[in-house]
């Protein structure tokens, strides 16, 4: 069982690159979400999609875009990239809104 | 604005004792949900137990169960007979949802807990 697979595992940026941070699902999920995580700060939103099509922000979705063309894959773009963004992000996806989440294993990203 | 307060920032229990970690969390919201996630120092997010605010009984699933009090806005989990591997850091997380797709889901900031042997 797959689950939620993230990639990659590790980044290192320099300010201003841009990249994508790849999400796939193989449960057949409609609710996918991508959050960031950093010290002291629990777990922040950043954009969320409750099916193909559609998209919507969360908490922090500033310097992110997203899009869902497909119900599997659900990718974060980062198209200029800041220090600010350093973090470890997590995808998760679930049945339906409001269902528990299962969550992938985290992407560590620095940006120097 | 949807809120989640874990007002213990670390947690020392006895192997085999029970442990209650803390989470209060506001919201004008009459329906939502709270759940428990589970950290361990590899990183993995780790679903625990949920409960909605409709529902009459404390959800439990194994060792965990949640002392859901309403009126007190309080949603805490008691891990009974604890294990080395239940340290770990532990989130609480609220999901509200005003209709539609206006759909939040706030974490609080996590209680790392330490099992001793």
């Amino acid at each position: 069982n797959a689950g939620v697979t993230q990639t990659p595992k590790f980044q290192v940026l320099k300010t201003g690159q841009s990249m994508t941070l790849q999400c796939a699902q193989d449960m057949n999920h409609e609710y996918m979400s991508w959050y960031r995580q950093d010290p002291g700060m629990g777990l922040r939103l950043i954009h969320y999609s409750v099916g193909a099509g559609i998209t919507d922000q969360g908490e922090v979705p500033n310097g992110y875009n997203v899009s869902r063309s497909t119900t599997e894959d659900f990718p974060l773009r980062l198209l200029s990239a800041a220090p600010s963004q350093t973090s470890v992000y997590f995808c998760a996806s679930s049945r339906a809104i409001g269902q528990p989440q299962h969550f992938g294993d985290g992407t560590r990203l620095s940006i120097l | 604005a949807q809120k989640i307060t874990q007002t213990q920032p670390g947690m020392f229990v006895q192997e085999k004792e029970a442990v209650t970690l803390d989470c209060t969390y506001d919201t004008s919201d009459q329906s939502y949900g709270l759940f428990w996630y589970k950290q361990p120092s590899s990183g993995e997010m780790i679903f625990l137990i949920y409960q909605g605010s409709y529902d009459e009984q404390n959800a439990t699933e194994g060792r965990y169960s949640l002392n859901f009090q309403k009126a007190r806005k309080s949603a805490n989990l008691v891990i009974s007979a604890s294990q080395l591997g239940d340290s770990a850091m532990y989130f609480c997380a609220m999901r509200t949802n005003s209709g539609g797709s206006n759909y939040k889901l706030t974490f609080g900031k996590g209680t790392l807990l330490t099992v001793n042997p």
